[in-house]
């Protein structure tokens, strides 16, 4: 069964709001969530580092004021496009690896700005 | 910083051919995963390499781990129209783990 669950799924927005995404580990606790981006027919892009407790690590590139991230339990982090633009519409997916390599991915949210 | 380059970037096959992927990066890797993303879905692990020239099988699909750790392949043996997805492999260094660009692999039945 699923490992990783998202919500929401899909999100449209209009410019200048904020959309918040919420990604759960559902059978075990996570001290690491990963969060990625993805364009369109492109690769999966690390945007950061999600650590229960403390601050979120980021990518170069990643603005930390406008994608802000939160992992205040061990089985939630959020991730919070703020100002939100037509060029952040993108499929955003967290993961998290359990403690090990493999990366269980969430379903992803699909948001489209407008 | 470490970067995984995968070619080729798209591949159609008819089906019942023979289709492979490959990985390259740029430092020695201490693993290496493949991850296959459905169209509208999200990626799924399919496996993890760890040692030098290590070669895994999983039904029609074979995976190799370059002696130097620092390519792999995915080779998938007549292929069928449920193989249809991008191919991802992801090498992993130290806590890093970095995605190639995918393969999109189509198939025609």
């Amino acid at each position: 069964g699923a490992v990783v669950s998202q919500h929401p799924s899909r999100v449209i927005c209009k410019s200048g709001t904020s959309v918040k995404i919420e990604c759960r580990s559902l059978d075990f606790q996570a001290t690491t969530m990963f969060w990625y981006r993805q364009f369109p027919k492109q690769s999966l892009m690390l945007m950061a580092t999600s650590n229960e407790g403390s601050k979120a690590t980021y990518e170069q590139g990643v603005e930390k004021d406008k994608f802000l991230i939160n992992h205040a339990s061990l089985t939630l982090s959020t991730l919070t496009v703020t100002s939100a633009h037509p060029e952040d519409s993108s499929f955003y997916i967290c993961s998290t690896n359990r403690g090990g390599n493999e990366q269980f991915f969430g379903p992803g949210t699909r948001l489209t700005v407008l | 910083g470490q970067q995984v380059m995968q070619i080729p970037q798209y591949q159609h096959v008819q089906e019942g051919e023979d289709f492979t992927t490959y990985c390259n990066s740029s430092t020695t890797l201490s693993n290496i995963q493949w991850y296959k993303q459905r169209p509208g879905g999200h990626p799924v692990f399919l496996i993890q390499l760890v040692k030098s020239g290590e070669v895994k099988k999983q039904k029609r699909l074979t995976f190799q781990f370059g002696e130097a750790k620092k390519n792999s392949s995915l080779h998938i043996t007549a292929t069928q129209t449920t193989d249809v997805g991008t191919y991802f492999c992801a090498g992993g260094a130290g806590n890093m783990l970095t995605f190639g660009g995918g393969t999109r692999l189509m198939v025609k039945p």
